[in-house]
């Protein structure tokens, strides 16, 4: 079974910007969550999405949004990019119930200058 | 507030030895803990999950308890290798009616030494 794929695996973008990142889970998984990683404050959760609908969202500004499709791909968007916003985005699929793992892409190393 | 702690100083030790990383929470009632490995430039991988009425979880030379008494995770690796050496992350999940939402520790650097 194919991993978690996710595209771009690199991106520099100027303040101001906007970019869109995506995600293409496990065949049968339709969860997808989004986290943010960086040094100082690990793993932050974006929000989960579970059959197109949002189901789940962490404490980040509307600036962040996503969505998911009727295959379970999913996409990233972030607005008006800021210097803080530079961070490893990771993808994360999973069969949607409590007790099942997530299983993470290798993320989108976007760097904001 | 609610925290998850773990160990943010850099665990050493020899091969062979066995290792233990910590996970403590506060303010939460997780149903369930997972723990993940990251290696640099790479995705957390899954290891185990325990549930909340589990008191230990093995598999291989990973073993894993969960005291909700004392809000704490242990995640022990026997025999230990050099390829041990990753950043381990503990997560705890809160079923809050619908959805999955993990959240997750800062991670312990692990160090095997030959």
């Amino acid at each position: 079974k194919a991993g978690v794929t996710q595209t771009p695996r690199y991106l520099i973008k100027t303040r101001g910007q906007q970019v869109t990142l995506s995600c293409s889970p496990i065949s049968g998984h339709r969860s997808v969550s989004w986290y943010q990683q960086t040094p100082g404050q690990g793993l932050q959760f974006l929000f989960e999405y579970f059959s197109e609908t949002q189901r789940n969202k962490g404490n980040f500004p509307g600036r962040f949004s996503g969505r998911q499709f009727s295959n379970s791909r999913s996409e990233m968007n972030v607005s008006t990019l800021e210097l803080g916003d530079s961070a490893l985005y990771l993808c994360a699929s999973s069969l949607g119930t409590g007790d099942s793992p997530l299983h993470f892409g290798n993320g989108t190393r976007l760097t904001v200058t | 507030s609610q925290k998850i702690e773990q160990n943010s100083e850099a665990l050493n030790i020899q091969e062979g030895k066995t290792a233990t990383l910590t996970c403590n929470y506060t303010n939460y009632s997780p149903a369930y803990l997972q723990w993940y490995r990251q290696d640099p430039g790479r995705g957390p991988v899954f290891l185990l999950l325990i549930r909340e009425n589990e008191k230990e979880k093995r598999k291989e030379r990973l073993k894993v308890t969960f005291d909700t008494t004392l809000k704490q995770s242990l995640f022990h690796i026997t025999a230990s290798q050099p390829a041990d050496s990753a950043t381990y992350l503990c997560a705890l999940l809160i079923l809050t009616g619908g959805g999955n939402k993990l959240t997750f520790g800062t991670g312990t650097q692990l160090k095997v030494e030959l």
